[in-house]
């Protein structure tokens, strides 16, 4: 049973481009969610959606940043216009239904020049 | 805020040792856990503990809850140089676990 996929794992953007982040949560797993981690710091909870619906995005900013986990295919994580500021290493973690415990992907670095 | 507070933030110890690591959180909490963080690498879970729990034991890891004084401690005994990465503690709210608040995390150097 493969764990959490995440791709790619690193990514470079320059300032204004868009970036995209692609989750693949555990076979069975119905939730997803999205973690920021800035360097020497802990995760700061993005958003969390289950298939075809986001239940809470109270971490993700207002403005540049969606989440979307389609019926079909991975979850994506997109930032438009990204600047300096949104350079960090990106988390989701995926859980199965009534579950507490979190399994996390390899993350996906960004670096925004 | 009800976030995790890792103390100390940094610790290195000789491998044998044993070595803990405490968490201080503000809000009230249906359960907290315990994950490691590899340098460059995802984060692990290692232990869960409940509200209603005040010990629980895995391997080589015990991990303590005390309600009242809203903390934790995780204890690694017999320490190894594999143990060394980061750690965090998370904590889910009564109602609703979904988002997980985490810590700003604890490394912990193990010296063989």
């Amino acid at each position: 049973n493969a764990g959490v996929m995440q791709n790619p794992r690193h990514l470079v953007r320059r300032r204004g481009q868009e970036a995209r982040l692609r989750c693949s949560p555990m076979k069975g797993h119905s939730h997803v969610y999205w973690y920021r981690q800035l360097p020497e710091e802990g995760l700061k909870f993005m958003v969390y959606l289950q298939k075809e619906n986001i239940i809470d995005e109270s971490g993700m900013p207002k403005e540049r940043f969606s989440a979307e986990f389609p019926k079909e295919g991975p979850s994506i994580l997109r930032i438009q216009q990204v600047v300096r500021g949104d350079s960090a290493a990106y988390f989701c973690a995926s859980s199965p239904q009534d579950s507490v415990r979190r399994y996390f992907g390899p993350g996906t670095r960004l670096l925004v020049l | 805020s009800q976030q995790g507070e890792e103390d100390p933030q940094a610790l290195s110890i000789q491998e044998g040792e044993n070595a803990t690591m405490n968490c201080s959180y503000k809000t009230s909490i249906n359960n907290l856990q315990w994950y490691r963080q590899n340098s460059g690498r995802g984060l692990v879970h290692l232990i869960l503990i409940r509200s209603n729990e005040r010990e629980k034991h895995s391997g080589r890891l015990r991990v303590t809850l005390d309600t009242s004084k809203k903390s934790s401690s995780l204890l690694i005994t017999a320490s190894r140089a594999a143990d060394t990465a980061s750690y965090f503690c998370a904590t889910g709210t009564q109602g609703g676990s979904e988002k997980l608040v985490f810590g700003k995390g604890m490394k912990l150097t193990v010296n063989p």
